[in-house]
């Protein structure tokens, strides 16, 4: 089955306290992002990655670490974790250049950092 | 800078009526468009998307959008809703590469019975 799945789903943690939230793919995908969701601002994005080797920043990557060393993965890294980074966490892939423009989404991953 | 504002927070609406839920963008560029449905407890579902040609967008679930170029807005319809459709529903926005997406603040559709 085609999917994106995301781990861990649900995460408490505590200030400082790396952590990494992990993104895997299995349609080949070349494009994933990573987007965290907030009550009332909707979803912003915070790095995506073209390719293999190749990412950028999103809208609000102050924080949060990315990499891209496979394909099919497309880690999150957080070094620091602070309370503002509470947040319900999507990651997405889609395949570009093919006309279909469709991103598809992980289950979320739920953060909270204490 | 690319900005979509989703003007309702929460529409109720009873089961069998009309819906529209409201989208507006602000760019300097041509954009595409894009509406979401996230089902509670999912990740987002693509209902339909705007990337040129007709304005009038048909997508699933009876969904269908118009892009109005003038007004710079990219409104969801749908003639008859269930309760079924009770979800939140994002507007979205992306530029010539498709590699930076802007979304709205969602909009929560309640259908009562």
């Amino acid at each position: 089955e085609a999917q994106v799945t995301q781990n861990p789903r649900y995460l408490i943690t505590v200030t400082g306290k790396k952590l990494t939230v992990t993104c895997s793919q299995n349609m080949n995908h070349e494009y994933m992002s990573w987007y965290r969701q907030d009550p009332g601002l909707g979803l912003r994005q915070i790095y995506y990655s073209m390719n293999v080797e190749v990412t950028d920043k999103g809208d609000v990557p102050e924080g949060y670490k990315v990499s891209r060393k496979e394909k099919r993965n497309f880690p999150l890294i957080l070094e620091s974790p602070s309370p503002n980074q509470t947040s319900l966490y999507f990651c997405a892939s889609r395949r570009p250049g093919t006309g279909d423009y469709e991103q598809y989404f992980g289950p979320g991953t739920r953060l909270t950092v204490t | 800078a690319q900005s979509v504002t989703q003007l309702d927070s929460q529409v109720p609406v009873f089961e069998e009526a009309p819906v529209e839920l409201r989208c507006n963008y602000s760019s300097s560029v041509s954009v595409y468009l894009f509406w979401y449905v996230q089902y509670p407890n999912q990740g987002l579902q693509l209902l339909l998307k705007y990337l040129s040609g007709s304005t009038l967008v048909k997508g699933i679930n009876g969904f269908e959008a118009e892009f109005n170029k003038s007004q710079t807005s990219f409104h969801l319809r749908k003639p008859s809703v269930h309760i079924s459709d009770t979800a939140e529903y994002f507007c979205a926005v992306s530029v010539w590469n498709f590699n930076k997406f802007y979304f709205g603040s969602g909009t929560k559709l309640n259908v009562k019975p």
